[in-house]
């Protein structure tokens, strides 16, 4: 696609419920980044996708937080048994390969907005 | 630990008044530095990167590596330039995550 897509836009769940927030990035990139972004809180780094394979997952919070990427492309972020403190907006972004023009340079989604209630 | 400190979450201005958000990073390696910009109901973008030493939108940062800092200036603000602005780090020429600091709001009044 054009960009990259999220959904939910919005969510609105109960205390101890799962979640799952879909992330389809732009075609062709290989990297993709789940952020959180929380009042007070800016831009917290959640976990990163090489293809397929997660490098970096020193964001989750909590064994409650998991997420997977498939066929190098759509990444599924989950969140078991939510808590209020989940509230928050979950923002994907996808970049190029590494090696290419615009490397590092992230594009982000609209976001999924998530309220435990 | 690779860090970004904004330390300044609300900046007022009157339009046509200079505007500098701050941004001090801490990083032992050669870091590559961001600032990205989130206007009001829109998705969050570039606004520019250290390596490309551009002005976009009037705004210039420049990378200061003796003081780790990477401040935002534009000298002349304007009431579009209201919006949330985030400092970015990332390891140079390197795959991984970037680093985000935790936001300053501008608000530039007429």
């Amino acid at each position: 696609g054009a960009g990259v897509s999220q959904s939910p836009s919005n969510k609105v769940t109960e205390k101890g419920k799962d979640v799952e927030l879909r992330c389809d990035p732009i075609s062709g990139h290989t990297a993709l980044y789940w952020y959180r972004q929380s009042l007070g809180q800016g831009l917290e780094f959640l976990i990163y996708f090489q293809g397929n394979s997660a490098p970096d997952k020193s964001g989750l919070p909590s064994d409650r937080f998991s997420a997977e990427r498939t066929g190098g492309s759509v990444s599924t972020l989950t969140i078991q048994r939510t808590q209020q403190e989940d509230s928050a907006v979950y923002l994907c972004a996808s970049s190029p390969d590494r090696l290419s023009v615009g490397a590092n340079v992230l594009t982000f989604g609209a976001g999924s907005r998530l309220t435990v209630l | 630990a690779q860090r970004v400190t904004q330390p300044e979450k609300l900046l007022s201005v009157f339009k046509g008044a200079p505007v500098e958000l701050k941004c001090n990073y801490s990083y032992s390696g050669s870091p590559e530095l961001f600032w990205y910009v989130q206007y009001s109901r829109q998705r969050l973008q570039l606004l520019l990167r250290h390596i490309s030493r551009e002005s976009i939108k009037g705004f210039t940062a420049d990378l200061n590596k003796g003081e780790t800092s990477f401040h935002l200036k534009k000298p002349f603000a304007q009431e579009e330039d209201s919006a949330m602005y985030y400092c970015a780090l990332r390891e140079y020429n390197q795959g991984g995550k970037l680093i985000f600091g935790q936001g300053t709001e501008l608000s530039v009044k007429p």
